[in-house]
């Protein structure tokens, strides 16, 4: 069975701090995976990976995939309030319907 | 804006009543889809729709209904609300390419 893993589920800072969330993915056929970001409403995309090793970033924000060991992190530094959110890892698998395959979400928390 | 309309936003609905959840998209995407978010479990798939006139079930179809007459239209339908269907819900749609998906703001359904 597909499936997505986050971890940790949930992990509180302070402004300031740098975080590392965890995504790991056992899927049939990978062709990419997203990164969203989602505050107190829809889910926002942040990035989308498809290759190993070519880190994607934007601003304070970046993410790197490695489909050998079958994970992506995403890295925020010098965390600020505002970042505080649910960030859902999610892998497309390729099938014809385009579905999406989610994990249950990180929750971060900046304190400030 | 452009992007994924979703009404109403709020629900309230007593067990055995019936409703539809609206969904429409601009973007002449042909994939579009239902989500339901509860908490903790990231997001679960309810049904798909590859193009007008083609839905099928994902993973929790049991108790919903849906059409796609249109493009633009992907109406989810509950028929005998139970308090197990308590919980947000999320339209959204893509193009089937590498660019992720676009979210609707959400709907949050209540059932007492």
């Amino acid at each position: 069975e597909d499936k997505v893993v986050q971890s940790p589920l949930s992990l509180v800072v302070h402004e300031g701090d740098t975080v590392t969330l965890n995504c790991s993915y056992e899927v049939t056929n990978f062709r990419s995976l997203l990164w969203y970001k989602q505050e107190k409403k829809a889910p926002t995309f942040l990035f989308m990976l498809t290759s190993s090793g070519i880190e994607k970033k934007s601003g304070r924000l970046s993410s790197i995939l490695d489909k050998k060991e079958l994970f992506s992190i995403l890295n925020i530094t010098a965390t600020q309030t505002g970042d505080s959110a649910i960030y859902l890892c999610a892998v497309d698998d390729g099938g014809s319907q385009g579905n999406l395959i989610f994990g249950k979400g990180t929750k971060l928390s900046v304190k400030p | 804006n452009a992007g994924v309309t979703q009404t109403p936003k709020f629900r309230i609905l007593k067990i055995g009543q019936s409703m539809t959840l609206q969904c429409a998209q601009d973007m002449n995407h042909n994939y579009m889809y239902w989500y339901r978010q509860d908490p903790g479990m990231g997001l679960k798939l309810i049904y798909y729709s590859v193009g007008a006139g083609i839905t099928d079930k994902g993973e929790v179809p049991n108790g919903y209904n849906v059409s796609r007459s249109t493009t633009e239209d992907f109406p989810l339908r509950l028929e005998l609300a139970a308090p197990s269907q308590t919980s947000v819900y999320f339209c959204a749609s893509s193009s089937g390419g590498l660019y992720g998906y676009t979210f609707g703001s959400g709907t949050r359904l209540t059932v007492v």
